[in-house]
Formats: C-alpha cells, sequence, structure tokens
C-alpha cells in the first residue's frame, strides 16, 4: 500500500490569504489526482497531472509535479469562501483498473 | 446526465448485523469502485468490479463483500458489522479505467454509523 502523506493536515486561513498544501509518497506517482470533496459530498476532480515537472492551472489554483514525481502541491492564490472543503491527493498505480491510493487530505477552512 | 446516485443516504446499524448499501453509476459507465471514509484512516479503496467481474481488491476483512448486475448497478455488503465499520461508503464509476485517461465520477456517499 502506497503511503501518502499531506500536510499540513489542517489550515483555517482569511479570505484573500495565499496557501500551499503538499503531497509527498516515499515511492515514485504513476499518475497523481487532486480532488476536493465539500462537506456531504463526494470527492470532485480537480485535476491529473503526469509528467515530472508539469504545472497546471485551474482559475486561482496551481499544481505542480515534482521532477522526481515523488511530490506535488497545490496552490490557491487569494483563497475564498468557495475553496472551503477536504483537499485529496491520489495516486493512480497504473495496475489496471481504477484503484487510487488516497492521501489523508487537507482540511481548509477559508473565513470570510 | 446524471451523476453515481447511491442508497441509502444515511442508516444506522446495530453491531453484529449486516448492510446492503446500492450504487447506481453514470450511464454507460461500466466500472464500479467503492471507499471506506473515515477521519482516522481517509480513503481506503474496498473493490472494483468491471462488467461483472470484481477486477481488485483492497485490503478488508471477507466480511466487505460486492457485486455488480448486468445493468452495472452495484451493490456492498457488509456483514457482522463492528463499531469500527461506521464510516461514509463511497462509490465511484467510470467508463472504463485510467489507462484510458477516463476520469472517475464519485457519490455523495452512504454514512454508515454502527452502534
Amino acid at each position: 500500500t502506497q503511503l501518502l502523506e499531506q500536510s499540513p493536515q489542517f489550515l483555517s486561513i482569511q479570505e484573500g490569504e495565499n496557501l500551499t498544501v503538499y503531497c509527498n509518497s516515499s515511492s515514485v506517482f504513476s499518475s497523481l489526482q487532486w480532488y476536493r470533496q465539500e462537506p456531504g459530498e463526494g470527492p470532485v476532480l480537480l485535476v491529473t497531472v503526469v509528467t515530472g515537472g508539469e504545472v497546471k492551472k485551474l482559475k486561482r489554483l496551481t499544481f505542480q509535479f515534482g521532477d522526481a514525481r515523488k511530490d506535488s502541491s497545490l496552490h490557491i492564490t487569494a483563497a475564498q469562501p468557495g475553496d472551503t472543503g477536504l483537499y485529496l491527493c491520489a495516486e493512480y498505480p497504473g495496475l489496471g483498473g481504477n484503484q487510487f491510493y488516497f492521501g489523508t487530505g487537507t482540511s481548509l477552512t477559508v473565513i470570510p | 446526465k446524471a451523476g453515481v446516485t447511491q442508497t441509502p443516504r444515511y442508516l444506522i446499524k446495530t453491531r453484529g448485523q449486516q448492510v446492503t448499501l446500492s450504487c447506481s453509476p453514470i450511464s454507460g459507465h461500466r466500472s464500479v469502485s467503492w471507499y471506506q471514509q473515515t477521519p482516522g484512516q481517509g480513503l481506503q479503496f474496498l473493490f472494483e468490479y468491471f462488467s461483472e467481474t470484481q477486477r481488485n481488491k483492497g485490503n478488508f476483512p471477507g466480511r466487505f463483500s460486492g457485486r455488480q448486475f448486468s445493468n452495472s448497478r452495484s451493490e456492498m455488503n457488509v456483514s457482522t458489522l463492528e463499531l469500527g465499520d461506521s464510516a461514509l461508503y463511497l462509490c465511484a464509476s467510470s467508463l472504463a479505467d485510467m489507462s484510458s485517461g477516463n476520469t472517475i465520477y464519485f457519490g455523495e456517499g452512504s454514512w454508515l454509523t454502527v452502534v
């Protein structure tokens, strides 16, 4: 079982601030996904990164995949209350099928 | 199009009982996978079904089982419930598998409380 560590575990910030959350593994990722889960709902896919060093942007969210493909980060610029939720990274090990290994998550609260 | 539908949304069971949860995938999706989410362990993979066959299985005891029907709908069953089985059970569906570049879509989950 892959061990995906996410940090920080909890984050509470004021609206307008910037933040970065991290996802690290002891092994090389085949591919990595980031999800956001809002209370009472299932996770929703934000992005998939595959290539080492890859950077993807989704409005105010910037996702980076480490060169060695063992870490990833999610940076949010000018956070808004609507960004509140649980952010999860997940690795697809490429074994065939849809088995994913999820990180423990970062719970983000953006205070208006 | 309709999303992944899970029923029931909430249920309370007594220790020792069994429970069956249902998942209807997005129309046309043939892969259905199940995850357990708890505050302490996070999201953990239970099993995945594709075309009525179990394709992958996580590290859960045999009390956890599932099946998939010809219309791709899936059920999971937990027998002899324990307090530690209290969790959010999430179902996800996909056209095929990630190697084909497909996205998985999660349902809202079934909240199970064992007392």
